[in-house]
């Protein structure tokens, strides 16, 4: 069983790097089937795709958030981790780490992190 | 960005109901859609993936259909575990974007 599980602070200051790891269990982040996304949900919001690691490295990213996001990937340890830098209180959000499955050419979220709630605030 | 309109933003049903949920897309995205249902407080949960394929361990009370911009998704006789909300997904083109959500409460 694929399991995902987001760790990180859940208080960021504003102007700060906000920094988050998925952590996978039951798969292995360097299969090359699958893409491994972050997403946020504002509170009482609707969802927000943040941008996605490949397992040869390569990055995609929301323009809206491009200039302010980093994910990273550790092989050795099966995590990928998301860094948004220059926070405001707009990125207060709960923060997701899934599994993007990519097959027949068809693309879905199938596994999904329980999610973490970041609050930016001094 | 492709924009993807749901609509109702809510509606009330009681267990044993038919219910529609529609998704419109701002330009064709073909099949490429994907709906997920969410509990409170929890993650969402893929039911459909291109547009009318149900995802694996999903019962089949659930069904998807639709191309290009005009999707739906239909509980056919809601379960009280059903209540919750439900987002649309289209997959077509980076950046991926979501519907705003429809929340099936109880009448």
């Amino acid at each position: 069983q694929v399991q995902l599980q987001e760790s990180g602070p859940g208080l960021v200051r504003p102007s700060q790097t906000l920094s988050l790891t998925c952590t996978v269990s039951g798969d292995s982040i360097s299969s090359g089937d699958y893409y491994w996304s972050w997403i946020r949900q504002h509170p009482g919001k609707g969802l927000e795709w943040i941008g996605y690691i490949y397992y040869s490295g390569s990055t995609y990213f929301n323009p809206s958030l491009k200039s302010r996001v980093t994910i990273s990937a550790d092989t050795s340890k099966n995590q990928f981790s998301l860094k948004l830098s220059s926070v405001t209180a707009a990125d207060t959000a709960v923060y997701y780490c899934a599994r993007v499955l990519y097959s027949s050419g068809w693309r879905r979220f199938d596994y999904w992190g329980q999610g973490t709630l970041v609050t930016v605030s001094s | 960005d492709i924009q993807m309109t749901q609509s109702p933003s809510s509606l009330s049903a009681s267990v044993g109901d038919r219910v529609t949920i529609t998704c419109r897309a701002s330009q064709s995205i073909s099949g490429y859609l994907n709906w997920y249902q969410q509990k409170p407080g929890k993650a969402p949960k893929l039911l459909i993936y291109a547009a009318s394929s149900l995802q694996s361990g999903v019962p089949s009370r659930f069904s998807g259909s639709g191309s290009g911009t005009d999707f739906t998704l239909t509980i056919t006789s809601l379960q009280p575990e059903d209540f919750a909300s439900y987002f649309c997904q289209e997959s077509y083109r980076t950046p991926w974007t979501f519907g705003q959500g429809t929340k099936v409460e109880i009448k």
